[in-house]
């Protein structure tokens, strides 16, 4: 059975950058198509970009071009999302998805304060 | 890309069947057949209800279906029951620009 289990919640200053992690178990990072998806507090949900990793290829939503980056890396069996030059509306649950949304991470809660 | 339109809440007493509708354009719903549904509780990552308009994973109750027409997906809950009170998001494709869009969200509670 597939499992994702992400880092843990970050608290970030106004301007700092965000790594969220996804770790997969019961199965291999390069055989999915990773997902980010966010949820600002009492909001819903909204896709940030994906990592198709049997391609190498990344596509990201165009809110977010030019400040997330998407990757994986295999020997950790882990996907990785950044995201840089946050603000205070980038507060908010981050979650990563495979198997075209079947499987999720149990969320990072992300807090830009200063 | 805007967000896709679901009406905020829907309610329903146990035992009947609510839908709950999902309104796009001619850039996602109306040009795709990969629309999804999922269901959120308080909390909680979002689980996956329906994929490709009307297919449903395994686990899933077939309480739970889906259509879609035109530009409008709908999601129906038959013999609703106190755990389906939670939130619901429609998502579609929206080609290789925009990729996915989700919906505004729609709060089920169960009367």
């Amino acid at each position: 059975q597939v499992h994702l289990v992400q880092s843990g919640a970050e608290v970030k200053n106004p301007g700092s950058s965000l790594k969220v992690s996804c770790k997969i178990s019961g199965g291999t990072v390069n055989s999915y198509t990773f997902n980010w998806v966010r949820q600002a507090p009492g909001e819903g949900l909204e896709w940030m970009g994906h990592i198709i990793t049997t391609l190498g290829l990344t596509n990201y939503a165009q809110k977010f071009h030019g400040r997330v980056t998407i990757n994986a890396d295999e020997s950790a069996n882990t996907a990785y999302m950044e995201l840089t030059s946050l603000t205070s509306d980038d507060t908010a649950i981050y979650f990563c998805s495979i198997g075209d949304f079947l499987h999720w991470g149990q969320g990072t809660l992300v807090t830009v304060s200063s | 890309q805007s967000a896709l339109t679901q009406p905020a809440s829907v309610s329903g007493s146990p035992g009947q069947s609510i839908t709950i509708s999902c309104t796009g354009t001619s850039n996602d719903i109306g040009s795709y057949t990969l629309v999804s549904w999922f269901q959120q509780h308080p909390g909680k990552a979002p689980k996956l209800l329906i994929f490709e308009v009307t297919k449903r994973p395994s686990e899933i109750s077939h309480r739970f279906s889906a259509s879609k027409s035109g530009l409008t997906a709908s999601l129906t809950i038959s013999g609703l029951q106190a755990e389906d009170e939670a939130d619901y998001y429609c998502c579609s494709y929206a080609g290789s620009t925009t990729r996915y869009v989700f919906g505004t969200g729609t709060t089920v509670t169960v009367l």
